[in-house]
C-alpha cells in the first residue's frame, strides 16, 4: 500500500470548511483513498473514499487530484464535535491484503 | 447507518482467564475483522471472516482464537488472557469487495491484571 503524509496538526474556526490535505505520490492505479477519524477513546469512523473522482457524501467531500497524487477532505461546515485525529489511507484491492494501517494522521481542532 | 456493536466498552480481567470479546452488525455485512489498537503502534489486524464460519489470521493471532457461527456476530477470544494483551480492541465489517470501507465499533478497552 501506498505511503500517506498528513500534516500532524490544524485549527478551523467554527462554522468554517476545514481542509485537510494528504499526499500520496506513490499510488498506484489500483489503490483508493480512504478517509476516517477517530475522536478520542472511540473507534474509527469511516468517512469517505474514492478512486479518482471527486466524491461526496452527507459527512464530506473528497477532492482527488488529477494526477492522483494528493487528496483533500473537505468538512464544509465544522462544528466542535469534528475535532478528532483525522487518517488518509490508500488501500490496494489484492486478496488477502485485508489489514489497514493508519498513520499519524492529522490533529483537527475546531475553534469555537 | 452501519451499526456495529462491541459487548462492553470497558472490561478487566486477571491473567489466565478465558475472555470473550463480543461483535454484532445489523447490515448484513459478510466481512468481519478484529484488531488491537496500541500506542505507538497503530492498529493491528488479529483475524478476520470472510463468511460464517470462515477465518483467516491476520498479522498478531498468537494468544487468540475467534468464532463466526452466525453471519452477525464475529467473537473473538483470549484463550489464557496475559498482561501484554491489555489493549483497545476493535471489531470492523465489511460489505464483499475489498474495496468497500470497514466499518469500525466503538471499541473495549480491556486490562489484564
Amino acid at each position: 500500500d501506498a505511503k500517506t503524509t498528513q500534516p500532524p496538526s490544524m485549527d478551523c474556526a467554527e462554522g468554517r470548511a476545514a481542509n485537510l490535505p494528504c499526499n500520496h505520490s506513490t499510488i498506484s492505479g489500483n489503490e483508493y483513498v480512504y478517509w476516517y477519524r477517530q475522536i478520542h477513546s472511540q473507534g474509527p469512523q469511516y468517512i469517505i473514499h474514492g478512486l479518482k473522482n471527486n466524491e461526496t457524501n452527507e459527512m464530506a467531500s473528497l477532492i482527488i487530484t488529477e494526477d492522483r497524487k494528493s487528496s483533500t477532505l473537505i468538512l464544509p461546515h465544522a462544528t466542535l464535535r469534528d475535532t478528532a485525529v483525522y487518517y488518509c489511507i490508500v488501500r490496494g484491492q489484492n486478496f488477502g491484503n485485508e489489514k489497514l494501517t493508519f498513520g499519524t494522521g492529522t490533529r483537527l481542532t475546531i475553534i469555537p | 447507518d452501519v451499526k456495529v456493536t462491541q459487548s462492553s466498552r470497558y472490561l478487566v480481567k486477571r491473567t489466565g482467564e478465558k475472555v470473550f470479546l463480543e461483535c454484532v452488525q445489523d447490515m448484513d455485512h459478510e466481512n468481519m475483522f478484529w484488531y488491537r489498537q496500541d500506542p505507538g503502534l497503530g492498529l493491528r489486524l488479529i483475524y478476520f471472516s470472510y463468511d460464517v464460519k470462515m477465518k483467516e489470521k491476520g498479522d498478531i493471532p498468537e494468544g487468540y482464537s475467534v468464532s463466526r457461527e452466525k453471519k452477525e456476530r464475529f467473537s473473538l477470544i483470549l484463550e489464557s488472557a496475559s498482561t501484554n494483551q491489555t489493549s483497545m480492541y476493535l471489531c470492523a465489517s465489511r460489505n464483499p469487495g475489498f474495496h468497500q470501507p470497514q466499518h469500525f465499533g466503538d471499541g473495549t478497552r480491556l486490562s489484564i491484571l
